[in-house]
């Protein structure tokens, strides 16, 4: 059974901060890796999308990176800012289009 | 990719009666749509798999015949909470997912149950 893991839990940091976050996940069977973005009472927000392929996505300040065969991927947020601050899922798609969600990461980016 | 819209997005609604929410895929004929759910401070958990012209699956610990779900078309899967109590509050959020994609997701749905 796919078990998707994150840490940490939540972290506070200061504006301008580069961070990681990090995602686990026990089975390496996956279809792709998803990194979202959700804020305090509202939906998802898709930030990155890692096909099992690939080793890494960017997107403007954000870098995901995916090592399939350790079952793990990293989210990089550079020049860390206020309008960060929410709580960061990691998704795995599986092999019966199910996603797995992670618990998430809360962050908060003080001023 | 796949644009899915959920309706209503939010919902107030008394203990003991039942509510229903729409999942409609816009331009993708989705055989199969997930229905998700998430309590506060938690991630989101799978409830169910909803399968276009047959029975859902559910994930276990999801009581089938309080979260009724039903998928006519390939375009509409709809999942209705019967007797809801307070402890069905929650944000309840839908996804399909293209062959060879990714998923994508509604923009979800929080049920208040006073």
């Amino acid at each position: 059974k796919q078990e998707v893991t994150q840490i940490p839990a939540a972290l506070s940091v200061p504006e301008g901060e580069n961070l990681v976050l990090n995602c686990s996940f026990t089975d390496s069977a996956i279809y792709n890796l998803q990194w979202f973005r959700q804020d305090p009472g509202k939906g998802l927000t898709s930030l990155l999308l890692i096909q099992s392929s690939q080793r890494e996505q960017t997107s403007g300040r954000l870098n995901a990176s995916l090592d399939k065969s350790s079952g793990r991927s990293t989210l990089y947020i550079a020049a860390s800012q206020p309008g960060d601050s929410a709580t960061y899922l990691c998704a795995v798609l599986t092999s019966y289009d199910k996603v797995i969600f992670g618990p998430g990461t809360s962050l908060s980016v003080i001023p | 990719g796949a644009v899915v819209s959920q309706h209503p997005s939010w919902v107030i609604c008394k203990s003991g009666t039942s509510v229903k929410i729409e999942c409609r895929s816009l331009d993708f004929q989705a055989t199969t749509m997930f229905w998700y759910r998430q309590f506060p401070k938690q991630s989101l958990m799978l409830m169910a798999t909803s399968n276009e012209g047959s029975k859902a699956t559910y994930e276990q610990g999801v009581e089938k015949d309080k979260f009724l779900i039903n998928h006519a078309s390939l375009t509409l899967s709809t999942l209705t909470v019967t007797s809801a109590h307070p402890e069905d509050s929650s944000f309840y959020i839908c996804s399909v997912t293209p062959p060879g994609t990714e998923a994508f997701f509604g923009q979800g749905t929080r049920l208040t149950v006073v």
